[in-house]
């Protein structure tokens, strides 16, 4: 088990750009969370995937991002016409509801400066 | 959404010292998650609580679940400078998201 991985690690953009996050969830975990931190504060949610399905959404979640995990499996984060507000550490974070057991385990995080 | 206070800020220690951080919530939580950040890296878990009034130790770490649901503490015993970091708990109720904390920026000075 390799833990949770996210690619890039480091993302540098033009404002007006779009970009692409990808996260691979710990294997066999149904769950999948993306969430967003901003310096000195706490992660944010942003959405979440049980299976395939997008299950929640933040109000964060402005028209101009999207998630698809389509096979259950990996997820992907887009963010079309990148701006600077958007600057900021993107995490994923798995978990396997297995009885009460609820752990999450988060990634690296991609870290996206748009300039 | 929900807000999770976490105290102190930020804590300035001797090596050797036990730490003691509290997270608060106006919501009630069924699942209490407390998480350990370096800069530039994602969250480690450190302690996962699932019932009211559970102590549950890691280590030198020891969490609780306070009975009101409402709360948790952290504790770390004889703090080492490897325990500099930001902690945050984290709070769960319906099996849903997450909700963090503000965190708590521990300095552990040799």
């Amino acid at each position: 088990d390799t833990g949770v991985s996210q690619n890039p690690r480091h993302k540098i953009t033009k404002r007006g750009q779009n970009v692409t996050f990808r996260c691979d969830p710990i294997s066999e975990h149904n769950r999948l969370y993306w969430y967003r931190q901003t310096l000195g504060q706490g992660p944010e949610f942003l959405t979440y995937f049980q299976n395939e399905a997008q299950l929640e959404k933040s109000r964060l979640l402005s028209d101009r991002f999207s998630a698809e995990r389509p096979k259950g499996s990996f997820s992907t984060l887009e963010i079309q016409r990148t701006e600077q507000g958007d600057s900021a550490m993107y995490l994923c974070a798995s978990s396997s509801r297995y009885g009460l057991n609820t752990e999450a385990f988060f990634g690296q995080g991609t870290r996206l400066t748009v300039v | 959404g929900q807000q999770l206070n976490q105290s102190p800020q930020s804590m300035f220690i001797q090596e050797g010292e036990d730490v003691s951080m509290n997270c608060t919530s106006s919501s009630i939580f069924n699942t209490w998650l407390w998480y350990k950040q370096d800069p530039g890296e994602g969250p480690v878990l450190l302690i996962a609580l699932y019932k009211a009034g559970e102590l549950t130790s890691n280590g030198r770490l020891t969490a609780q679940f306070g009975i009101t649901r409402k709360d948790s503490f952290l504790n770390i015993s004889a703090s080492i400078p490897s325990d500099v970091g930001i902690y945050f708990c984290a709070g769960q109720l319906t099996g849903n998201q997450f909700y963090f904390g503000t965190g708590t920026s521990l300095t552990v000075i040799p």
